[in-house]
């Protein structure tokens, strides 16, 4: 089985910090990790993508992701926030073992990035 | 590329009433999926297919509802008599198939029951 678990409902930072929105995973083979954003009356929107290689993963909007194997992490990082990233954050898996079959992508409960002037 | 559509955006009706959704996939997917999404329980896969087929419908919630894709071009999930816990927002996703296989999303469809 594989699961996510983002340990934050929100993230308050104020514009111009740095921002992180934790994220963990859980899957019996290799991971496949994605971050989706999903802004107010809208769609999820795809972020970045890890697969395999650097374990920093650059994306989208200034994003970017470090995955940490020995931590099973993916943390969504950017260094200067905007007000306009406030928005719900999905981190999400999909294990690429052999016998995974179908494997679909397994979403995390989402966290509320929240960027004060 | 249009993305993934979905229809109606917005529906309100009143309990016991028939309430479809509809879903046209990016065009070249050959998998599609059913999201709902609620304050209380986050995002739920109900359903999806792969090349038209149903492959896995455990997630949905009981017999009322009912998902089709009768091609690749066009899904719909059906809620027979609809409730007013089924309110939600209902999205639909699609995907190449080809590994690593992120899902693009339509706009999602608003359900409101009475």
């Amino acid at each position: 089985a594989q699961s996510v678990a983002q340990p934050e409902d929100q993230v308050n930072v104020a514009e111009g910090n740095p921002l992180t929105v934790k994220c963990t995973y859980s899957v019996s083979g290799n991971p496949y990790l994605f971050w989706y954003v999903q802004y107010p009356n809208r769609g999820l929107q795809f972020l970045l993508k890890y697969i395999t290689g650097d374990n920093l993963v650059k994306g989208s909007y200034g994003f970017e992701a470090e995955f940490n194997k020995s931590q099973t992490s993916f943390h969504l990082k950017k260094p200067s926030a905007l007000v306009s990233d406030s928005a719900l954050y999905f981190c999400a898996v999909r294990d690429m073992s052999r016998n995974s079959g179908y494997s679909t992508l397994t979403f995390g409960k989402g966290t509320m990035l929240l960027v004060s002037p | 590329d249009a993305g993934v559509i979905q229809s109606p955006r917005h529906e309100v009706t009143e309990m016991g009433q028939e309430v479809t959704l509809r879903c046209k996939p990016i065009s070249g997917h050959n998998s599609l999926f059913w999201y709902r999404q609620t304050m209380m329980r986050g995002l739920e896969l109900l359903i999806y297919f792969n090349n038209n087929v149903p492959i896995d419908d455990s997630g949905m919630p009981e017999d009322r509802f009912s998902a089709k894709m009768p091609n690749a071009s066009f899904s719909t999930l059906k809620i027979q008599p609809s409730e007013p816990r089924d309110s939600a927002v209902y999205f639909c996703a699609s995907t190449p198939g080809l590994p690593p296989g992120e899902l693009f999303f339509g706009e999602g469809s608003r359900l409101t029951v009475l």
